[in-house]
């Protein structure tokens, strides 16, 4: 039974650009969460997407925006990078009790 | 505004000593307080914690809950050089009567020395 997969592993962008990161539920849950991890710091909410739908956000800015699949797949955009956005990103899914997460893609923006 | 706040944020220890982490929190409507272990990048579930007073075991692990005193405690007995790790304390607020988002701590970085 698969976990929770996430990719790319790692990623190497240019400030301005933009990135599409991805994630892959476990199988049997319908939710999936996404957090910024800082260096040194604990994971910190995104927002979490529900039947399609954005159901939560944290406190970040506009330019971060998601999707979520009929298959339940998600994916993480961000737009105009900048330096501070570099960080692990956590991909974690849910059914009712309790979250798994992912990997995690490991952005550095130059 | 919701925190979670963990102590100590470090611990360097020796193989056989015995470890208290401590996760103290402020969060309206909460629901459950979970830890994890992160040792290199995907955070491992340890355990899920919702009433006080229940110990929670796994092996050398314990943890338990104070819903009074807004706290929990994670306990490693007979530590090893595997645990060494960042230990995450999380707390699950509401969102209406489904699973709200986790609020984590900075951490506590355990290290064990042979």
């Amino acid at each position: 039974d698969a976990g929770v997969t996430q990719s790319p592993t790692h990623l190497i962008k240019t400030r301005g650009q933009q990135v599409t990161l991805r994630c892959s539920p476990k199988s049997g849950h319908d939710t999936v969460s996404w957090y910024q991890q800082a260096l040194g710091q604990g994971p910190q909410f995104i927002f979490q997407y529900y039947e399609e739908e954005e159901r939560q956000r944290g406190n970040f800015p506009d330019r971060f925006s998601g999707h979520q699949f009929p298959n339940y797949s998600s994916e993480l955009n961000v737009n105009a990078l900048l330096l501070g956005d570099s960080a692990l990103y956590l991909c974690a899914s849910s059914f009712r009790l309790g979250y798994t997460f992912g990997s995690g893609t490991r952005l550095t923006v130059v | 505004e919701d925190k979670v706040v963990q102590s100590p944020l470090s611990l360097v220890v020796h193989e056989g000593d015995t470890v208290t982490l401590n996760c103290s929190y402020e969060v309206t409507n909460f629901r459950s307080l979970l830890w994890y272990k992160q040792e290199k990048k995907a955070p491992t579930f340890l355990f899920m914690l919702t009433s006080s007073g229940i110990e929670k075991k796994s092996g050398r692990l314990s943890s338990i809950l104070d819903k009074k005193e807004l706290f929990s405690i994670l306990n490693i007995t007979a530590t090893q050089t595997g645990d060494s790790a960042i230990y995450l304390c999380a707390v699950e607020g509401r969102y209406g009567g489904s699973q709200g988002n986790l609020i984590f701590g900075k951490g506590t970085k355990l290290s064990v020395k042979p």
